[in-house]
């Protein structure tokens, strides 16, 4: 079993849906946590960032962390054609700053 | 500001040949990595280096070298390319911003024949 686990879909949705994508993982060891965006052929940008439980709301996305369930979440509101990308989740902790990495859920959204 | 660079966007070579992969940061980071990308495995990465003049392993060194030339610049070598070597090429970089948050370069995308 990898560490952080990801559904890499694709999720297809219609333009205007609330979107939820989720990790999961196993080292209780992780306090911060990040979700990337990253499209086609392009490098991952950081989408949002979390340290420890709790939710963290940027313009259209949430990312929700429950530690105790070792679950994370990343929701988008208002869902655009341009949010397809895929969107990899990272997390980190135990005294390493080397990220590890789920594999990444394809998202489209069409119109 | 630039954020993070990499050269070549795409390459190709035939197996045996060598070659280097360069990556430059702006963003005064102590820390830069090199991972690599293939279809349904993620992000996996080759070596990283925490600060200048120091560089490690990471999951999958076998096959490549790396140089830390100074803060700025981490360069990844291939000295005999191989098939399996075929792969999307990411830089990254991460400092004190958002806690060692890493920061990706465009990537380079590298077919072996």
């Amino acid at each position: 079993q990898k560490e952080v686990e990801q559904d890499p879909g694709p999720l297809s949705v219609p333009e205007g849906a609330i979107v939820s994508l989720n990790c999961t993982y196993s080292n209780s060891a992780f306090q911060y946590f990040m979700w990337y965006r990253q499209y086609s052929r392009k490098g991952p940008e950081l989408l949002m960032y979390t340290y420890s439980s709790g939710n963290k709301e940027d313009g259209r996305f949430t990312a929700q962390v429950d530690k105790s369930s070792k679950y994370i979440s990343l929701f988008i509101r208002d869902s655009q054609p341009s949010d397809s990308a895929t969107y990899l989740c990272a997390m980190r902790g135990g005294g390493s700053y080397i990220p590890t990495f789920g594999r990444g859920t394809s998202l489209i959204v069409h119109p | 500001n630039a954020g993070v660079t990499q050269t070549p966007k795409f390459q190709v070579l035939k197996t045996g040949q060598s070659m280097t992969l360069q990556c430059a940061q702006d963003m005064n980071h102590n820390s830069m990595y090199w991972y690599r990308q293939d279809p349904g495995m993620g992000l996996r990465l080759i070596y990283y280096s925490a600060s200048e003049g120091t560089t490690d392993k990471g999951e999958v060194p076998n096959g490549y070298n790396v140089s830390r030339l100074n803060k700025r610049e981490f360069s990844l070598r291939l000295e005999s390319a191989a098939p399996s070597q075929t792969s999307v090429y990411f830089c990254a970089s991460s400092g004190e911003t958002h806690g060692d948050t890493q920061y990706f370069g465009p990537g380079t995308r590298l077919t072996v024949l």
